[in-house]
């Protein structure tokens, strides 16, 4: 696609329940990111994939979040028994090949709320 | 210490003022440097790369220091559509690739 596309750009969800967010990077990227942004704070890494591998998974808080890469293109983050600490904008965004040097374009993001 | 520190901010600065910020990295394996723009409740988008002998483009001037492990951006004649958060994003050969600062926010005021 021209972009990076995600979905659903909100969701609200109740305190326990499970959510699935999903990215589509721009079409040939063969890297993949996902980060969280809570309001006011700065860019906090989760997962990067390179294919549908995911060789640095650091990021990712607590054994409630995964998420997996089909086809070397859609991404989707699951989060289980979600908390309210869990409310936050997550972005994704996919780079041509995870090479140093190369640019880094975002989806515009999926706004959760954990009620 | 924070791989990536910035400016804390915020900056408010009249329209037509000259603005620079910092940024310093910890990684010294650390081989490419971005200034990225992020408007409130909106994506961060590419603001331009930082090469090594420095670069320009338009009102915006990127600087780095290798030795020093310093970056800096120079707004000249800022304008109200400038007030964002900039973030200085480093990029290192090794697992997530891109390592974010945490931001520094600008507010241009008329």
């Amino acid at each position: 696609g021209a972009g990076v596309s995600q979905s659903p750009s909100n969701k609200v969800t109740e305190k326990g329940k499970d959510v699935e967010l999903r990215c589509d990077p721009i079409s040939g990227h063969t890297a993949l990111y996902w980060y969280r942004q809570r309001l006011g704070q700065g860019l906090e890494f989760l997962i990067y994939f390179q294919g549908n591998s995911a060789p640095d998974k650091s990021g990712l808080p607590s054994d409630r979040f995964s998420a997996e890469r089909t086809g070397e293109s859609v991404s989707t983050l699951t989060i289980q028994r979600t908390q309210q600490e869990d409310s936050a904008v997550y972005l994704c965004a996919s780079s041509l090949a995870g090479n140093v040097g190369e640019k880094l374009f975002f989806g515009s993001g999926t706004q959760l709320s954990v009620l | 210490r924070k791989e990536v520190e910035q400016d804390p901010g915020p900056f408010n600065v009249p329209e037509g003022a000259t603005v620079a910020f910092n940024c310093t990295y910890s990684n010294s394996a650390s081989q490419s440097f971005f200034w990225y723009r992020q408007d409130c409740r909106k994506e961060p988008k590419l603001l331009m790369s930082v090469y090594s002998s420095g670069n320009e483009d338009g009102r915006f001037t990127a600087q780095l220091n290798r030795a020093s492990q310093y970056i800096s951006l120079l707004i000249r004649d800022s304008k109200l559509s400038d007030s964002a958060t900039y973030l200085c994003v480093v990029n290192a050969p090794y697992g997530q690739n891109f390592v974010f600062g945490p931001g520094t926010r600008l507010s241009v005021l008329p």
